[in-house]
């Protein structure tokens, strides 16, 4: 079964811009989650989604804003970019499993932003 | 509220040699903790996991006992390898009130050959 699958893999933008990450969950998973990695703050939770809507929200403005897809997959947008946005952005997927939805993610390898 | 506290890294070892990396947390209810490992350029994979007290995760060597009475889900393996040099994240999960996992600071670990 193939893996969570994030693209781009790296992307250069500058300040003011927005930008678009994707993320493809292991298939059959419904739920996928975002998070954005700094060596300052370390991982934090950004968002998750199930069947297309958002369950769970973290502490991050509204320019960090995401949305799911009928297939699964899942997209996540920042607007107006600013230098701290520049971070490693993980999404993670579950699956269902015979209590509901499982509590260990799977995760991609990432989307490195770099905001100049 | 839910945190995660690990020890502070790196921790530099030699093959063949004993590793602990403490962990404690502190949440309300009965969290499942976690143990995920990043290697240099790549997201976090599942390494261990434990759903309630007194669980061993156990994978590749590696162990983590589920304490409720001290709140610590340290890893342990008992002979480590270069290959093992990575990045470690302790981390728990709730499912009340809307799924949330909270990941501790990461411990870096290099094993020299």
């Amino acid at each position: 079964k193939a893996g969570v699958t994030q693209t781009p893999r790296y992307l250069i933008k500058t300040r003011g811009q927005q930008v678009t990450l994707s993320c493809s969950p292991i298939s059959g998973h419904r739920s996928v989650s975002w998070y954005q990695q700094t060596p300052g703050q370390g991982l934090q939770f950004l968002f998750e989604y199930f069947s297309e809507t958002q369950r769970n929200k973290g502490n991050f403005p509204g320019r960090f804003s995401g949305r799911q897809f009928s297939n699964s997959r899942s997209e996540m947008n920042v607007s107006t970019l600013e230098l701290g946005d520049s971070a490693l952005y993980l999404c993670a997927s579950r699956g269902l499993g015979a209590g509901g939805l499982q509590e260990t993610q799977y995760f991609g390898p990432g989307t490195r932003l770099l905001v100049l | 509220g839910n945190s995660v506290t690990q020890m502070e890294g790196p921790v530099t070892l030699s093959e063949e040699a004993f590793l602990t990396i403490n962990c404690t947390y502190t949440a309300t209810g009965y969290p499942s903790l976690f143990w995920y490992v990043q290697y240099p350029g790549e997201g976090l994979q599942l390494l261990l996991k434990a759903t309630k007290a007194d669980d061993k995760g156990s994978n590749k060597g590696f162990e983590a006992t589920y304490r409720k009475e001290t709140t610590s889900f340290h890893l342990e393996k008992g002979s480590v390898q270069v290959s093992d040099s990575a990045v470690y994240f302790c981390a728990l999960t709730r499912n009340t009130g809307g799924f949330k996992t909270i990941f501790g600071a990461g411990t870096r670990l290099f094993v020299k050959a």
